[in-house]
């Protein structure tokens, strides 16, 4: 059975830091979905990746094959980026890391 | 038209009621999901459509009853619930069921059983 580990589970900052969340996956899983859910909110696709990194405005996602782990980094840090962040394994299927609570504060 | 649209918003349902909720995507996706999202919880896989074949079910209880009458819609249909089954029913299609594509998610219906 296909697992996802996501860390941490609760993050509090403050505006303008540098913010990392870590999801290790098991073997079997060929892809790394990273999603983002604000309060009341539905839920955005940020980043799909198999290899490599990907970056987009303050967000970038990267993934090491070999060590089975992504990591989600936001620069420069806003309120506006407080939300749930799920990391998601993808391989006949979906596996959903249990998600990581993050408030950014002014 | 990347949205995947889902009605009605909200729902507020007797434990007697038959009711169902829609989800439409016109995006040509074969892969359309149904998931259950508790308060504070990640959301919980319930069926997988794939090709409009049924190909998952998470151990769904036979109260929750999917069906996909084309490709580009999805319904659950609702009956006989229960309190517990108060939660955000999500939607979601991808290009495919394997989960090596990007999922596009509906905003959710927000389910009330009283």
């Amino acid at each position: 059975k296909n697992e996802v580990e996501q860390s941490p589970q609760n993050l509090t900052a403050q505006e303008g830091e540098f913010i990392t969340i870590n999801c290790s996956y098991s073997v079997g899983i060929s892809a790394l979905h990273w999603l983002q859910q604000h309060p009341g909110g539905g839920i955005v696709s940020l980043f799909m990746l198999s290899s490599g990194k990907k970056k987009h405005g303050r967000l970038i996602a990267t993934i090491n094959i070999q060590e089975k782990h992504s990591s989600l980094h936001i620069t420069a840090s806003h309120p506006r980026d407080s939300a749930v962040y799920i990391c998601v394994g993808g391989a006949d299927g979906l596996t959903f890391g249990k998600g990581t609570h993050l408030i950014i504060q002014p | 038209d990347t949205e995947v649209t889902q009605t009605p918003k909200h729902l507020v349902m007797g434990m007697t009621n038959k009711k169902s909720l829609k989800c439409e995507q016109h995006m040509g996706h074969r892969a359309m999901y149904w998931y259950k999202q508790k308060a504070k919880k990640p959301p919980e896989l319930m069926f997988v459509y794939s090709y409009e074949k049924l190909s998952i079910n998470e151990s769904v209880p036979s109260r929750f009853s999917p069906e996909c009458p084309n490709s580009s819609l999805l319904n659950l249909h609702l009956h006989a619930l229960q309190p517990e089954d108060s939660a955000l029913y999500l939607c979601a299609s991808s290009q495919d069921p394997n989960g090596l594509y990007e999922q596009y998610f509906g905003p959710g219906t927000r389910l009330t059983v009283t």
